[in-house]
């Protein structure tokens, strides 16, 4: 089915390591975001591509880099992860100016 | 202030209630999303819509853009609509997503 593949679901980090989480989707989207989610708070935006080739920063960047390795494929790292990046993360593509489709999301944990 | 704000934060009601969730906003927009997320799910978008009213099934979705206010009702409410609804604003300045922090809805049986 076409839609925002992540990968991985679920993973836990010890402090310090870095792991990098993968988004890619067959849409032929130009934009794709990273968001993540904490409890009691909206979504907040970390990283966007426009299209590829660029990436901007977006509310909270601290702590993350972003790849956007064609236009299917918008990554995420973190290089030392820290335990206020325990979060879910999504990423989104965007068709147009309204038409976003959301990945199933990634729950990570750092302890 | 947030720039976007939902109200309730929590919602319990009985099968069979009309729902009412309240979105106000204080930023330019184009339009305004209706998201669903059900417990370690996804998020599905339900509407999006720039004026008036969207109707797909039990729910129905309006905007007031002088009043900036947005409202999701559910008619005939049923546990499986038993999820978080967040509303989301598009930014008109650079369409960008500005996310409220979402409806804890409970229906229960």
């Amino acid at each position: 089915n076409a839609g925002v593949t992540q990968t991985p679901k679920f993973q836990v980090l010890k402090t310090g390591q870095s792991m990098t989480l993968q988004c890619a989707q067959d849409m032929n989207h130009n934009s794709m975001y990273w968001y993540r989610q904490d409890p009691g708070m909206g979504l907040r935006l970390i990283y966007y591509s426009a299209s590829e080739g660029t990436t901007d920063k977006g509310e909270v960047p601290n702590g993350y880099n972003v790849s956007r390795l064609n236009k299917r494929e918008f990554s995420l790292r973190l290089e030392s992860a820290a335990p206020s990046q325990t979060s879910v993360y999504f990423c989104a593509s965007r068709r147009g100016l309204f038409g976003y489709t959301f990945g199933s999301g990634t729950r990570l944990t750092v302890v | 202030k947030n720039e976007v704000e939902q109200s309730p934060q929590n919602l319990t009601a009985q099968e069979g209630e009309f729902i009412t969730i309240n979105c106000s906003y204080s930023v330019g927009i184009s339009a305004l999303h209706w998201l669903q997320q059900h417990p370690g799910g996804g998020i599905v978008s339900l509407f999006m819509l720039s004026s008036g009213k969207k109707k797909h099934g039990r729910l129905i979705a309006t905007i007031n853009i002088q009043e900036k206010h947005s409202s999701l009702h559910i008619t005939a409410s049923h546990p499986r609509d038993s999820a978080v609804y967040i509303c989301a604003v598009l930014m008109d300045s650079n369409y960008q997503l500005i996310w409220g922090a979402g409806t804890k809805l409970i229906i229960k049986p």
